[in-house]
């Protein structure tokens, strides 16, 4: 069974400063990786959707990369600000033709102005 | 519309209770999901649609739940005899194709409370 870990559980760092984000996955044969935002009382925006033949995908200050093979994604947010807020899921789904997610914990970034 | 939109947004059965929870995906999304989110933790698999077919229904925790989506648009998530543990966030998500291949779009969801 497919376990998505992420760490740390919270994350409190000040304004402007580049920070990363971990998840790790116990099942490397996944079709896809996605990084999702959830704001409190609000359904998940994805950010970021990484191919399994992907190593990088890059949006605005955001980098998400993938290491498949030791089950290891991150998220890089550069010069972070309050607006950054929020908590941070990551999602495997596993080889084409299941269609599901599997969700980590998430990781609650706080952003100090 | 512009996004996925649920209702209604807030819930409140006394156990045993009969609920039904409705998604309106955005239209043209072929793929259409249900997820349990309780709090602190990641939202966990429920069932799975694919237009009218629902293809996957592994999370459903318990024959108390049920989901259809007989026209391949909207979609109702039925809980019945609802339980304590039942309660949580439900999230419904939509896109365009197979979701492996594009991103999910996630409704607010509906915060069930069972007292």
């Amino acid at each position: 069974k497919q376990e998505v870990t992420q760490i740390p559980a919270a994350l409190s760092v000040p304004e402007g400063e580049n920070l990363v984000l971990n998840c790790s996955f116990t099942d490397s044969a996944i079709y896809n990786l996605q990084w999702f935002r959830q704001d409190p009382g609000k359904g998940l925006t994805s950010l970021l959707l990484i191919q399994s033949s992907q190593r990088e995908q890059t949006s605005g200050r955001l980098n998400a990369s993938l290491d498949k093979s030791s089950g290891r994604s991150t998220l890089y947010i550069a010069a972070s600000q309050p607006g950054d807020s929020a908590t941070y899921l990551c999602a495997v789904s596993t080889y084409f033709g299941n269609e599901k997610l599997t969700f980590g914990t998430g990781t609650r970034l706080t952003i100090i102005p | 519309g512009a996004g996925v939109s649920q209702s209604p947004r807030y819930k409140v059965a006394k156990r045993g209770q009969d609920v039904a929870l409705r998604c309106d995906p955005i239209s043209g999304h072929v793929s259409l999901f249900w997820y349990q989110q309780a709090l602190g933790q990641g939202p966990e698999f429920l069932t799975y649609f694919q237009n009218e077919a629902q293809l996957d229904k592994s999370g459903l925790p318990s024959d108390r739940f049920f989901a259809e989506r007989p026209e391949g648009s909207v979609s109702t998530l039925k809980i019945q005899r609802t339980q304590q543990e039942d309660s949580a966030v439900y999230l419904c998500a939509s896109s365009f194709r197979q979701a492996t291949n594009s991103p999910l779009h996630f409704g607010n969801g509906t915060r069930l409370t069972v007292t």
